[in-house]
């Protein structure tokens, strides 16, 4: 099972929008509503901050969004913030016996 | 707020049996959900080791499911990795979660992660 596929870094200024794609196959992000993304600063654990593709925990800035469309995954933030900085990781439910396949992680700079 | 923390040794050699365990505080493991473990390699991305249904069943990786053991002890409220014949493959930050459900993919609590390193 291949890990899923995102760009290795994406910057913004404060203040833009920016978007990280999660680019996987019909047997894991385009066959289920699974998809479920993932903050995490240096040194820390990482953060749920959407799960069933769009949900929000209750907590996670309004600023950020996700959404899927066929077989990629996507997580929009708005009004990027220097708190923003930090590395993204998707993540999806796969039908291969691995059950979960993750993504390859993002690195975001606030320029 | 459930709270997660592991332990266990940070230095393993190679060959031997790494064991780490979740302490679980402010929610009873025994009562729902899944829980997991999850490794990150220095410098690298996620990957999921298994997780332990709060009624015994477990589920692995199939890339270390020959290697990994996952058990729960409700009465102490806390569940454990046991990961066999290490190598310095294995060398990577371990975090213990809280997996809503097997399906979904949703890790909502974590602990803080303790890294382990297989050096002989």
């Amino acid at each position: 099972q291949s890990a899923l596929t995102q760009p290795a870094s994406v910057s913004g200024s404060p203040g833009q929008s920016i978007t990280i794609s999660c680019t996987g196959t019909s047997s894991d992000v385009g066959g289920y509503n699974y998809v479920s993304w993932y903050q995490q600063h240096p040194g820390k654990a990482p953060k749920l901050m959407f799960y069933d593709v769009s949900n929000r925990p209750s907590g996670v800035s309004n600023r950020f969004s996700a959404s899927k469309s066929g077989t990629t995954a996507s997580l929009t933030i708005s009004g990027l913030q220097a708190e923003d900085e930090a590395d993204y990781f998707c993540t999806s439910y796969t039908s291969s016996s691995t059950l979960r396949v993750f993504g390859t992680g993002t690195k975001v700079t606030v320029l | 707020q459930v709270q997660l923390q592991e332990s266990g040794p940070g230095l393993v050699k190679p060959s031997e049996t790494l064991s780490l365990t979740c302490a679980v505080s402010d929610y009873s493991i025994g009562s729902a959900y899944y829980w997991g473990w999850i490794r990150q390699p220095p410098g690298k991305g996620l990957e999921w080791i298994g997780s332990i249904y709060h009624s015994g069943s477990t589920y692995y990786n199939p890339s270390l499911k020959s290697r990994v053991t996952i058990s729960i002890d409700t009465s102490k409220n806390q569940f454990s990795l046991n990961l066999s014949s290490v190598t310095a493959a294995d060398t990577a930050v371990y975090y213990c979660a809280r997996d809503y459900d097997i399906l979904t993919v949703r890790f909502d609590y974590w602990g803080q992660g303790t890294l382990v390193t297989v050096s002989s």
